[in-house]
């Protein structure tokens, strides 16, 4: 079984703040994506990467894959509120399905 | 486009009793799967289905069955509910893989179970 282990679990931060969440495994996966999720909703793909090394930037987020494919990070620069949420790691396989992460739990505080 | 959509969104059941989700999508795409999240815990993933007629295990498939007789369409049953199944269940769809890429996966909203 293929483990994602995210950190850190909880994170409770100002508006205005940064702020850097974690992807790790010991597992390489054929690529690894972030998911946002809302209170009651399904949890919606902000990005995916697939190559070592790779960084892709959305606005105020910054998202890396480790050069050996094992891990991966998400930066936000300058939190808002609306950037609360529960923030899922996902890592995919050639098998067609992937693994989660346990996620992490933001709150930005205006 | 309405996406991915679930029935019920909310169901209370009690030990022993039996009942199927149902989830349904539009999209036309060949992988769908269905998932459940705990408090504290990410998305496990319980059975999946990789084309109409399909079915494979997950992660956490005991206690479910599943089945896949319609593209559109994936259905999660309980036979016999237990407490321990009490959660939040999605289901999820994606279009075939492409370059070995992991294609998005589009989310319902949730049914939430509670079985007492």
């Amino acid at each position: 079984t293929q483990l994602l282990e995210q950190s850190p679990q909880f994170l409770s931060i100002q508006e205005g703040e940064n702020l850097t969440v974690y992807c790790n495994s010991s597992s390489v996966f054929s690529s690894l994506q972030w998911y946002r999720q809302e209170p009651g909703e399904g949890p919606v793909l902000l990005v995916t990467v697939v190559t070592g090394g790779e960084v892709k930037k959305l606005k105020r987020l910054t998202f890396q894959f480790g050069d050996a494919r094992k891990d991966s990070s998400l930066h936000i620069t300058a939190a808002q509120p609306g950037d609360t949420g529960l923030y899922l790691c996902a890592g995919g396989t050639n098998a067609g399905k992937s693994t989660f992460g346990d996620g992490t739990t933001l709150t930005v505080k205006p | 486009n309405a996406g991915v959509t679930q029935t019920p969104k909310f169901r209370v059941l009690k030990t022993g009793q039996s009942m199927t989700l149902l989830c349904a999508q539009d999209m036309n795409h060949e992988y769908m799967y269905w998932y459940r999240q705990d408090p504290g815990m990410g998305l496990r993933l319980i059975h999946y289905s990789v084309g109409e007629g399909t079915t494979a295990k997950g992660e956490v498939p005991d206690g479910y069955n599943v089945s896949r007789l319609k593209k559109q369409n994936f259905l999660l049953g309980l036979e016999s509910a237990a407490p321990s199944q009490t959660s939040v269940y999605f289901c999820a769809s994606s279009s075939l893989r492409l370059a070995g890429a992991q294609e998005t996966q589009y989310f319902g909203p949730g049914t939430r179970l509670l079985v007492l």
